[in-house]
């Protein structure tokens, strides 16, 4: 496709209920990343893929979080038993090479918690 | 985690005026710096970067200004359009974390 593109791009689930997020990188592009971000911030990084290899999981707020990108190109955001503070709008982002170098993003999932 | 940091949150400018955000960052490890604007409803959207080896980048109306001696990052809009109204973020990075600031709202006024 011509971006990366997320979805749903509205999610609303009750607490407790189990959530999965898409994300359709760009083509091609080896780099994966997750970003959370709640009203009036800025995006706050959660995890990141090089291919189908999560190099880096250390913004994952807790152990119900969990993220996949098994053929090192569409990825999961998954997050288990959903509470009120899960929820923000969550962002992925892919480019074209490792490391630091530009990002696209999609335009995001908002997940509201009930 | 590191921090980035915006100095003013909001920002009014009348239309036609240059606009400047500024952005402090706290990694002095940082290599890579990225500003990017974001409208409402969508995802943020590059707008220019700079690696820690430069101190100055221009691109179409704007320019990015960055200080490794006091780790300050800024951004220059040159004749402001109404267009440009959004939140701009600074992000910095050193190999794969990025880290954002909270953003500062840029308002033009017609």
């Amino acid at each position: 496709g011509a971006g990366v593109s997320q979805s749903p791009r509205y999610k609303v689930a009750k607490r407790g209920q189990d959530v999965a997020l898409r994300c359709d990188p760009i083509s091609g592009h080896v780099s994966l990343f997750w970003y959370q971000q709640a009203l009036g911030q800025g995006p706050e990084f959660l995890t990141y893929f090089q291919n189908e290899a999560q190099l880096d999981k250390s913004g994952l707020p807790s152990d119900r979080f969990f993220a996949e990108r098994p053929e090192g190109s569409v990825s999961t955001l998954k997050i288990q038993r959903t509470q009120q503070e899960d929820s923000a709008v969550y962002l992925c982002a892919s480019s074209q090479w490792t490391g630091g170098n530009e990002q696209f993003f999609g335009p995001g999932t908002r997940l509201t918690v009930l | 985690g590191e921090s980035v940091g915006l100095h003013l949150p909001t920002l009014s400018v009348q239309e036609g005026d240059n606009s400047i955000i500024n952005c402090a960052y706290s990694n002095s490890a940082s290599d890579y710096f990225i500003w990017y604007k974001q409208e409402s409803g969508k995802g943020p959207q590059f707008i220019i970067d700079i690696r820690s080896n430069m101190d100055k980048r221009q691109g179409q109306r704007v320019t990015v200004l960055l200080n490794k001696t006091v780790k300050h990052l800024s951004l220059q809009i040159a004749a402001t359009q109404p267009g440009d109204s959004a939140v701009y973020f600074c992000a910095e990075t050193s190999w794969t974390q990025f880290y954002f600031g909270t953003g500062t709202s840029l308002t033009v006024i017609p």
